[in-house]
């Protein structure tokens, strides 16, 4: 089973400011990588797939890259409304599809 | 815009089976070849691939999980199912229903489960 590894756990960031996440994964998932957001009480919202495509509807604030192990989400000119826990996803080897633990970012 | 919403019981009795349902709206499920997928958040853990099921009914399990799961499909009803037996307190959590194979595209709000006696 492949192991996706996130850091920062949290990330505090001001409004305006860039946020950079970091996903490390235990073998090499190409770049058969998602990202997704996650507010409490609500769906969790693809934001990126294949490691660097934007998901339908997103705004170009989010981007992805990374191939291989390493992978990022960068969020530029984050908004209050960015505040989330974040995922990524691998779906390169399976059974079974693993996520990482999640960043909470919060903006304030 | 694809919608959806889990639906069952919020408490389990240990060994006992846990039923949910997902109910799909703003499409049928009949209109095109879906994938359709479980995924679960255990308290204080990250998020767990399930299972999915596609439309023809064919299944694929996370093998940690595979001998107790069951996942159906009901395309006239534009709903499918998860049953999760013999639980524990370790399947306590929220599960969420999410569309696609690989990555999920659309998910639902989640449902939280209990098991406690």
């Amino acid at each position: 089973e492949i192991v996706m590894t996130q850091s920062p756990a949290t990330l505090s960031v001001s409004p305006g400011e860039r946020a950079t996440l970091s996903c490390r994964a235990s073998q090499s998932v190409t770049t058969n990588v998602a990202w997704y957001q996650h507010k409490p009480g609500l769906a969790p919202r693809v934001l990126i797939h294949g490691a660097s495509t934007r998901a339908s509807g997103i705004p170009a604030r989010f981007s992805g890259s990374g191939s291989g192990t390493e992978f990022t989400l960068t969020i530029t000119s984050l908004l209050s409304e960015d505040s989330a826990v974040y995922y990524c996803q691998q779906y390169n080897n399976w059974p079974p599809w693993t996520f990482g633990q999640g960043t909470k970012v919060e903006v304030k | 815009q694809v919608q959806l919403q889990e639906s069952g019981p919020g408490l389990v009795k240990p060994s006992q089976t846990l039923s949910l349902t997902c109910s799909v709206s703003g499409g049928s499920m009949s209109s095109g070849a879906f994938y359709w997928s479980w995924i679960r958040q255990q308290p204080r853990k990250g998020l767990e691939w399930i299972g999915y099921i596609y439309d023809s009914g064919n299944t694929h399990y996370n093998p940690s999980l595979k001998s107790r799961v069951v996942m159906s499909v009901d395309a006239s009803k534009n709903e499918f199912s998860l049953k999760v037996k013999s639980v524990t307190a370790a399947d306590t959590g929220r599960y969420y229903c999410a569309r696609g194979q690989f990555w999920f595209a659309n998910w639902g709000q989640g449902t939280l489960v209990t098991v406690s006696s």
